[in-house]
């Protein structure tokens, strides 16, 4: 099945700080989710972004499906960013989404 | 408002016993989900479903049990053949088929087995 990586595991900013979060994976999709965990374990939708770039506030996110990887960044980083990033991609065609191990974000006032 | 409901949000049972959590949604969605969530680690697959009266195996699917009667609902069995059942339970729901659309999820159920 398709593999998912995302670096860095942790990542510890001072607030204000920016950051950038990588997802790799090994095949081709046709989708990718980018999700935020709360300290609640709530999953809070970021972004769907299967190609090119989107920006929602602070934050902003770059799929480059041909070399297969996408980008989450952060600007200004407050402390309510802190908390566990996944991507997601499809196993293949139309099959459940495959998450990444995620990438713990603490961010320090 | 739309979205998807889980409940209970926390529940503790002895070992032996069968645990049913249950996951409504309201969002028109065909295709509904269910993740195990373990400490410090990421998601990971138990069933999901396309259609009412369907639903396909994920990849930890041993010792669990789901049914799809109707469009909105999706509870999950976590039944006592299943080794390790401590973990956060996390339900999910997309439009279309499976894996193309917007993936949303309920707030989790905790699960404790003493």
């Amino acid at each position: 099945g398709i593999q998912v990586e995302q670096s860095p595991p942790d990542l510890i900013l001072q607030e204000g700080a920016n950051s950038t979060l990588r997802c790799n994976f090994s095949d081709s999709v046709n989708n990718l989710q980018w999700f935020h965990q709360n300290p609640w374990g709530q999953l809070i939708n970021l972004f769907y972004i299967p190609s090119g770039t989107k920006q929602n506030g602070r934050l902003s996110a770059t799929t480059v499906a041909t070399e297969r990887y996408s980008l989450l960044y952060i600007s200004s980083s407050q402390t309510t960013d802190s908390g566990v990033y996944f991507c997601a991609v499809p196993n293949s065609g139309n099959t459940p989404l495959v998450f990444g191990k995620g990438t713990r974000l603490s961010v320090i006032a | 408002d739309g979205g998807i409901t889980q409940s209970p949000k926390y529940l503790f049972r002895k070992e032996g016993q069968n645990v049913t959590l249950s996951c409504e949604q309201n969002l028109n969605h065909d295709a509904m989900y269910w993740y195990r969530q373990d400490p410090g680690q990421g998601l990971r697959l138990i069933y999901y479903s396309q259609i009412v009266n369907d639903f396909q195996k994920g990849d930890i699917a041993e010792g669990y049990s789901v049914s799809r009667e109707k469009k909105e609902s999706f509870p999950l069995t976590v039944t006592s053949a299943q080794k390790n059942p401590t973990a956060f339970y996390l339900c999910a729901s997309s439009g279309g088929q499976a894996g193309t659309g917007e993936l949303f999820f309920g707030e989790g159920s905790r699960l404790t087995v003493l």
